[in-house]
């Protein structure tokens, strides 16, 4: 089955840059997109179609992509964005029936 | 406000089956594709099921094929999940999500979640 690999964990200090990458065979064909979760809390989305931001997510979160791997970047991390994020795409036949997320990265600020 | 609110959840012994509930409201239900994805405890997210905005394509996780079954009633603007045979390994909190085709068909809005606990 299909698989999308995050690290376990990015620490950072406050106003520092997070990285934190997705890799998966299909990201070449396929979007991605980023959620962050906090505890005791629903996922919230963060990222579209790559790189896209929704409405109300603040600007410090963008996303880019290189062949197999997706990144979603936080410039200048707050105390606030402690929380663990999670990507999420299709394999390759790109139906409702493959979604897949990522096992989730925890981001420690510092 | 748009919301989505699950319920039904609680302790069930294996083998037994639980109907979950996820009621919609602040927008037009009945033009959204729909999802399940839980969470077992401590772990990372895993999607469920696929339902589309009519009911007339649904899809399953391999975990849950011939055991759980997703349906909705636009009328009610309500998404359910019925489960049966229930396994420990179901034990997870349970959300809905909307597809948003505008934003490319990501999850853009998740219930609080509900959750199933297996255990004898």
């Amino acid at each position: 089955s299909y698989e999308l690999t995050q690290p376990p964990s990015v620490s950072v200090s406050p106003g520092q840059t997070a990285r934190i990458t997705c890799s998966g065979d299909a990201l070449p064909k396929q979007y991605a997109y980023w959620y962050q979760q906090k505890p005791g809390q629903a996922p919230v989305l963060v990222i579209y179609k790559d790189s896209e931001r929704p409405s109300g997510i603040p600007e410090r979160f963008s996303g880019s992509s290189s062949g197999t791997t997706v990144t979603l970047t936080i410039s200048g991390v707050q105390a606030e964005d402690e929380a663990d994020y999670y990507c999420q795409s299709a394999d390759s036949s790109g139906t409702y029936a493959d979604w897949v997320f990522g096992g989730g990265t925890k981001l420690t600020v510092l | 406000e748009v919301q989505l609110v699950e319920s039904g959840g609680g302790l069930v012994q294996p083998g037994g089956s639980l109907r979950l509930s996820c009621a919609a409201s602040g927008f037009t239900f009945s033009s959204y594709e729909m999802n399940w994805v839980r969470q077992a405890p401590g772990k990372g997210l895993e999607w469920v099921s696929y339902i589309s905005s009519s009911g007339s394509t649904i899809y399953y996780a391999d975990s849950v094929k011939g055991r759980f079954t997703i349906s909705r009633d636009n009328a009610k603007n309500s998404l359910y999940l019925q489960m049966n045979s229930l396994r420990a390994e179901d034990t997870a909190v349970y959300y809905c999500a909307r597809v948003a085709v505008a934003l490319h068909d990501a999850f853009d809005i998740w219930g609080q979640g509900t959750m199933v606990t297996v255990s004898s």
